[in-house]
């Protein structure tokens, strides 16, 4: 079964530093997410993007953070100068429509030191 | 704020007997309602969605339900099976209003003994 993938597993990274957190959506797919979860809360949207824009961000998606699809497969979260937190598990998530399943990746620990 | 509430942290339940997760919402504009499941160290699995023109959905085992008078959902599973004791995540988004983004609620911790 198709599968959204992400890199790398765990990261960790001084405060300060920018930190790109990768993704590859299920190929047939044409709407994409990200998503956070700090420890011991629920998840939390941070930014739908669909045909190369953003659909739609939170609050959380500050000046800090930006999204790109730098090629036909892969979707990016780039965090510029990471605070401690930022540290998080952070879920890509990615969909055939709008109003339909989102399909999760396993996500990338982020530990910011 | 909290949208999406499931009030029961954990739950536990006999193989072999229903399990039933509860979800309340606050926001009525919202009409496309998942649940998702959990392990520890992996993303939420998809399980079964519901729209708002309907009020119950069935997929093998599991079932939601949806009352929208009373803003309420709930997922049955029958019958319950050790390998799914895992934590539950209820899910809704106004897809007109908020560009898909989806609300989850904090989950419910199910355990179903043997």
């Amino acid at each position: 079964e198709p599968e959204v993938t992400q890199t790398p597993s765990h990261q960790v990274t001084q405060m300060g530093q920018e930190v790109i957190l990768r993704c590859v959506p299920i190929s047939n797919h044409l709407y994409f997410y990200w998503y956070r979860q700090i420890l011991g809360q629920k998840v939390e949207f941070l930014v739908s993007f669909y045909n190369n824009e953003i659909s739609e961000k939170s609050e959380i998606f500050d000046d800090q953070f930006s999204v790109e699809r730098p090629d036909g497969s892969n979707f990016t979260l780039k965090i510029r100068s990471t605070k401690l937190e930022d540290s998080a598990m952070y879920f890509c998530a990615s969909s055939e429509g709008p109003i339909q399943p989102q399909h999760f990746g396993d996500g990338t620990r982020l530990s910011i030191l | 704020d909290q949208q999406v509430k499931q009030n029961s942290p954990s739950l536990s339940v006999q193989e072999g007997r229903i399990s039933i997760l509860n979800c309340d919402y606050t926001n009525s504009m919202f009409d496309y309602f998942l649940w998702y499941k959990k392990y520890p160290a992996e993303g939420p699995t998809f399980l079964i969605s519901i729209s708002s023109i309907k009020d119950k959905n069935e997929d093998g085992r599991f079932t939601v339900f949806l009352n929208k008078s009373a803003k309420h959902l709930s997922l049955h599973i029958v019958p319950s099976q050790p390998g799914d004791s895992a934590v539950y995540f209820c899910a809704a988004s106004a897809p007109l209003d908020s560009g898909y983004a989806l609300n989850f609620g904090k989950g419910t911790s199910l355990l179903v003994t043997p």
